[in-house]
């Protein structure tokens, strides 16, 4: 069965600081989709990132970060220098990708809060 | 360009009564889904759709109906609300790149 994992429930940063959000999957698929999603308090899903499973490079988008592992079956996202306006849930997700390549399908952890304090 | 659009943004019900959310999009997607979103258990998939005429259900879709007439309308039907069902509802739609763009979200309450 495919689960996501982020043990981390809430986090508290003051601005500036580097934070890490953890997310640990299980699939046995090979071939797979990763996403990392935020939703600040206004309550929309905004879309960060799509990793797929033969790609392990990791990713940098500005003070963004993504680190891809698959031999810990993990998929971390660091914010370096974090700002009072990274406050937000932040999800971390999985998709199939058999057959005809997306059923439309994902599976979310349970979100991490992040707070950046002043 | 719209995106994805849900309607209402807001709703309260009288357990036993019905409704349907509405999602519509106009970026051509074939694929659509909803999921509902409840505290600290992320997004739970209800049912989704991989074109017109094709629907299946996620892990949560007891007490929930769908339907895909066309492409771009993809209907979420509550046959009669409990209060279980309280919850915030979001629809999505993702073309082949996958990156599955999310509505606004209906926050329905059941009393």
């Amino acid at each position: 069965a495919q689960k996501v994992t982020q043990a981390q429930t809430e986090i508290s940063v003051v601005e500036k600081e580097d934070v890490t959000l953890d997310c640990v999957y299980e699939t046995r698929d090979t071939t797979y989709y990763l996403f990392w999603y935020k939703q600040p308090p206004s309550g929309e899903l905004v879309f960060l990132i799509r990793r797929n499973s033969f790609d392990e490079q990791n990713e940098i988008s500005g003070r963004y970060s993504w680190n891809f592992q698959k031999s810990t079956s993990s998929f971390n996202f660091t914010i370096t220098a974090s700002q009072v306006v990274d406050s937000a849930v932040y999800f971390c997700a999985l998709s199939e990708a058999r057959g005809s390549g997306n059923t439309g399908k994902l599976i979310f952890g349970q979100g991490t809060t992040l707070q950046v304090k002043p | 360009n719209a995106g994805v659009t849900q309607t209402p943004k807001f709703q309260v019900l009288k357990t036993g009564q019905s409704m349907t959310l509405q999602c519509a999009q106009d970026m051509n997607h074939e694929y659509m889904s909803w999921y509902r979103q409840d505290p600290g258990m992320g997004l739970r998939l209800i049912h989704y759709s991989v074109g017109a005429g094709i629907t299946d259900q996620g892990e949560v879709p007891n007490g929930y109906n769908v339907s895909r007439s066309t492409t771009e309308d993809f209907p979420l039907r509550l046959l009669s609300a409990a209060p279980s069902q309280t919850s915030v509802y979001f629809c999505a739609s993702s073309g082949r790149d996958r990156r599955r763009t999310f509505g606004s979200g209906t926050r329905l309450t059941v009393v």
